[in-house]
């Protein structure tokens, strides 16, 4: 049984680049969330994808956006890249109507802006 | 105030040493409550579920104080390879299907 899988698995971008990163979730999750995580701290919720629709966001400008397909996987597309953007990007996948159990995340993409 | 917060440590402690770490959460319609782990460089694995009545896997034991808004975890008999970050996640029921992080508690074991 897959876990969460992502690619690329590391990126290095330039400033004002975009980039697209990509997520295939668990096997019977339907619902996708993504997470930022700068070095030393918590991964900090960019958004959640459910049903192929944007269900919440957290704090992240417009520059964040993202997609859900029809067989769940998800993208994250970061545009204007900036130099703050530089962070490891977790996906996590679960079952909506689960509330019991916790996330299951894939092992990331770590980008580096330069 | 941040919806989860943490003592950030670290917590260096011997081999079968015993340490406790603590976590406090702001909205009080939380409702699912987790510890999980992150080694270095390495996504976060999921430790174990908080229960209301206080649950226990092996050396690991975690409480909820609901009335304090509080959550901890217990190691005991701590090993070397308990080294590791320790992340306090809250699943409020008011925010839809949103995990809220601490920013993780930091533990080396020394030998």
């Amino acid at each position: 049984d897959a876990g969460v899988t992502q690619s690329p698995t590391h990126l290095i971008k330039t400033r004002g680049q975009q980039v697209t990163l990509r997520c295939s979730p668990k096997s019977g999750h339907d619902t996708v969330s993504w997470y930022q995580q700068a070095l030393g701290q918590g991964p900090q919720f960019i958004f959640q994808y459910y049903e192929e629709e944007e269900r919440q966001r957290g704090n992240f400008p417009d520059r964040f956006s993202g997609h859900q397909f029809p067989n769940y996987s998800s993208e994250l597309n970061v545009n204007a890249l900036l130099l703050g953007d530089s962070a490891l990007y977790l996906c996590a996948s679960n079952l909506r109507r689960d509330r019991t159990y916790g996330y299951t995340f894939g092992s990331g993409t770590r980008l580096t802006v330069v | 105030r941040k919806e989860v917060e943490q003592d950030p440590g670290p917590f260096n402690v011997p081999e079968g040493a015993t340490v406790a770490f603590n976590c406090t959460y702001s909205n009080s319609a939380s409702q699912s409550f987790f510890w999980y782990r992150q080694d270095c460089r390495k996504e976060p694995k999921l430790l174990m579920s908080v229960y209301s009545s206080g649950n226990e896997d092996g050396r690991f034991t975690a409480q909820l104080n609901r009335a304090s808004q509080y959550i901890s975890l217990l190691i005991r008999d701590s090993k070397l390879s308990d080294s590791a970050t320790y992340l306090c996640v809250v699943r409020p029921s008011n925010t839809g299907n949103q995990f809220y992080f601490g920013t993780g508690t930091s533990l080396t074991v020394i030998p």
